[in-house]
C-alpha cells in the first residue's frame, strides 16, 4: 500500500443521506487531489488542494463539497448525492500541485448511491 | 477537448512474452507522462514516469518509450508475470502545469 490511506472503503448511501469520505497522506506532501472514477471511463479530476488552498474546482455539482484542514487531511463531504454518483473516489497526494510531480493514490472509496 | 488515450482497451498475453502497452496524447506541448497500474480493488500506482527531454527511460522489467513526433506514448514490460495482470493507465502532464489528464486504459491478462 501507499503512504495514503482512505476511509471508508466501501459506502452505500440513499439520496438523502449525507456522509464524508476522509483522506489522509503520510508522505509530507504539499498537494492533494479527488478524483472520481467510474467504469470504462479516465480518472476524472475534481478538486486539487495546494498547501490547503483549492487550487483547482472541476466544475463538480455542489453536492460534493471538499475540505482540506492541513495538508495531510482531505476530506469529501457528499449530500442529496444521484445514482449516478456511484464511483470509485480516490484520493491522490503529490508534492506539489504543479503536475509535474508523480501522484501517489489511495485505494479508493467504493461508493453506491441507492 | 485534449485527451490521453489509448489504442487497445485490453491485451492478453502468454506468461514470459513481452507486453507493449500504447497510448497516444494529442497536446504537443505536454512535458511530463507517467504510467500507472491498478490492481482489482486497489488504487492507481505508480510504475514509470519520463519527461519530454527524454525519449527512453527503464526501470526493473519496464521501459517507457517516448516519441514526440507522433505524440505516442509506450509501456513495455520484460518477461511478463501473472502479478503483472492489471489495468494500465498513462498520463500527461496538460499543458505544463496544474493537473495530470489520464487515458481510459489498457486492460493486461496474462495467461499461465
Amino acid at each position: 500500500e501507499t503512504g495514503v490511506t482512505q476511509t471508508p472503503r466501501h459506502l452505500v448511501m440513499g439520496m438523502t443521506n449525507k456522509k464524508s469520505l476522509k483522506c489522509e497522506q503520510h508522505l509530507g506532501h504539499n498537494a492533494m487531489y479527488w478524483y472520481k472514477q467510474s467504469a470504462k471511463k479516465p480518472l476524472e479530476l475534481m478538486f486539487v488542494y495546494s498547501l490547503e488552498e483549492r487550487v483547482e474546482n472541476n466544475s463538480v455539482p455542489s453536492r460534493f463539497s471538499p475540505e482540506c484542514p492541513n495538508s495531510s487531511h482531505l476530506f469529501l463531504h457528499l449530500h442529496t448525492l444521484q445514482p449516478e454518483d456511484s464511483a470509485l473516489y480516490l484520493c491522490a497526494s503529490s508534492l506539489g500541485a504543479s503536475g509535474a510531480y508523480e501522484q501517489y493514490f489511495g485505494p479508493g472509496t467504493r461508493l453506491t448511491v441507492t | 477537448g485534449e485527451s490521453v488515450g489509448l489504442h487497445l482497451p485490453t491485451l492478453s498475453v502468454q506468461e514470459g512474452d513481452n507486453s507493449i502497452i500504447n497510448c497516444a496524447y494529442s497536446n504537443s506541448a505536454s512535458d511530463y507522462f507517467i504510467w500507472y497500474k491498478q490492481e482489482s480493488g486497489k488504487g492507481p500506482q505508480f510504475i514509470i514516469d519520463i519527461r519530454s527531454n527524454m525519449d527512453k527511460r527503464q526501470g526493473q522489467r519496464v521501459t517507457v518509450l517516448l516519441n514526440k513526433t507522433v505524440k505516442h506514448l509506450s509501456l513495455q514490460i520484460a518477461a511478463t508475470q501473472p502479478g503483472d495482470s492489471a489495468v494500465y493507465f498513462c498520463a500527461e502532464n496538460y499543458n505544463q502545469g496544474g493537473k495530470l489528464i489520464f487515458g481510459q486504459g489498457t486492460e493486461l491478462s496474462v495467461k499461465p
